[in-house]
């Protein structure tokens, strides 16, 4: 168990639809990362908030937003979902903006219908 | 976009052989990493391998990096059927805008039989 939690598991809903993935990180760590899995693309990078801050994008749509809140929880919201969207959305953790180790939650998959 | 390319794809071993997984890179990092991905589940990183550093070890795993070559291989000694899981090399690249970003590569699927 990383210390990482990420609600919800499992996520099945609609093109077109809108979801807020939950995140929240190891306790004291200040840097949260999301970054999405699929088969053709691989583990990609979306974005990183440090301490309330948003520090770097990677290719995040413009469909996709998150924020990090002052009790350092995220959320990634997408909307307009497409086919395309379904994947595996994970959150990771460090406790500061370093890229030394992460600690990944346990994912959460969406599935668009 | 990834910058790291696993060979091979997939190994299939038996339990108590080594495995050997490569990770080449295209640009110059300041340290590269190993995860390890059970079936749909989050990474857990495994070792961390500084750009200055040849070799290191840490219990049955052993990572070297060769920079001259942009590679970087993960042993796995006497691996055991829990060991079954996919495995991706990470590199550090250091931004101009301070942004340490990590770059995850392709992975390489990993079956040991009992």
């Amino acid at each position: 168990d990383s210390g990482v939690t990420q609600t919800p598991k499992h996520l099945i809903t609609a093109t077109g639809q809108r979801v807020t993935l939950r995140c929240s990180p190891r306790s004291g760590d200040l840097s949260v990362y999301w970054y999405q899995q699929s088969l053709d693309q691989g583990l990609q990078f979306l974005i990183q908030y440090y301490n309330g801050e948003e520090r770097a994008k990677g290719n995040i749509l413009e469909r996709f937003s998150a924020q990090q809140f002052p009790d350092l929880h995220s959320e990634l919201n997408l909307s307009s979902l497409e086919l395309g969207d379904s994947a595996l959305y994970f959150c990771a953790s460090s406790p500061g903006q370093g890229a030394d180790e992460q600690f990944f939650g346990p994912g959460t998959r969406l599935t668009v219908l | 976009s990834q910058q790291g390319e696993e060979d091979p794809q997939a190994l299939s071993i038996q339990e108590g052989e080594n495995a050997t997984m490569n990770c080449s890179y295209k640009t110059s990092i300041n340290n590269l990493q190993w995860y390890r991905q059970n079936s749909g589940r989050g990474l857990v990183h495994l070792i961390l391998i500084r750009s200055n550093e040849r070799e290191k070890h840490s219990g049955r795993l052993r990572v070297t990096l060769d920079t001259s070559k942009k590679s970087s291989s993960l042993l796995i000694t006497a691996s055991r059927a829990a060991d079954t899981a996919s495995y991706f090399c990470a590199t550090r690249r250091d931004e101009n805008t301070g942004f340490q970003k990590l770059v995850f590569g392709t992975g390489t699927r990993l079956l040991v039989s009992p």
